[in-house]
């Protein structure tokens, strides 16, 4: 049984478009992230919430809206693609609770904007 | 804000031989550090981790790490390498208080390992 998954694992769209990332952990975990993982493999958080409640917006364009319909769900849409959006997607996890902080990641959904 | 620095983007071991994979922070206050592993084509799995306590911290797949306050480094080893650590390597550094789960990474080491 997976831990954090996601859907969709390659995402291949054209440039204008709308599309949706969807994560999904089964760890009781309070808190989920979004990283983004560009082309030179840098990697930096997005967003995170903490028991739906949005706690961390870093400086990321409105074209994308996360959103946590429940604790064990936190999806990414983004408006209006555009080519700079093409990389890899992760989410992760973590329980504030223990204050272990470490975090526990998806496999990744890698984006291609066309 | 905390930043991390991984000096060295490409390493190259032969198998069998020790590992030493550099990594420096800037936080200021005592920081959470974390050392993370992604192969090819997977997420990223974490392999140790330091919060406070014993400076020399113990990991998965035989991996250590020692956090020099002094230096501002948190150091990954390992004393006899496998072809199956070839890897991408991140250090990263953990905010606390407001900004928890705040995960700063480095730029990440990439591991080939000769046979």
């Amino acid at each position: 049984d997976t831990a954090v998954s996601q859907t969709p694992k390659y995402l291949v769209t054209q440039m204008g478009n709308d599309k949706s990332i969807k994560c999904e952990q089964n760890l009781g975990h309070d808190t989920m992230y979004w990283y983004k993982q560009d082309s030179k493999k840098f990697l930096k958080i997005m967003f995170s919430y903490n028991n739906k409640e949005l706690i961390i917006n870093e400086t990321v364009p409105n074209r994308f809206s996360p959103k946590s319909p429940d604790k064990a769900h936190l999806n990414l849409h983004i408006n209006s693609l555009e080519l700079g959006d093409s990389a890899v997607y992760f989410c992760a996890t973590s329980d504030r609770g223990t204050e272990t902080y470490e975090q526990y990641f998806g496999p990744g959904t890698r984006l291609t904007v066309t | 804000a905390q930043s991390v620095t991984q000096p060295d983007i490409h390493i190259t071991v032969s198998e069998g031989a020790s590992l030493e994979l550099r990594c420096n922070y800037s936080y200021g206050a005592t920081p959470y550090l974390f050392w993370y592993v992604q192969s090819p084509g997977q997420g990223l799995q974490l392999l140790l981790k330091y919060f406070s306590g014993d400076t020399l911290v113990q990991g998965i797949k035989g991996f250590e790490a020692e956090f020099k306050r002094s230096q501002s480094s948190f150091n990954l080893r390992k004393p006899s390498v496998h072809w199956s650590d070839a890897a991408e390597y991140f250090c990263a550094v953990g905010a606390r208080g407001t900004s928890y789960g705040k995960l700063t990474f480095g730029q990440g080491t990439i591991l080939t390992v000769h046979p």
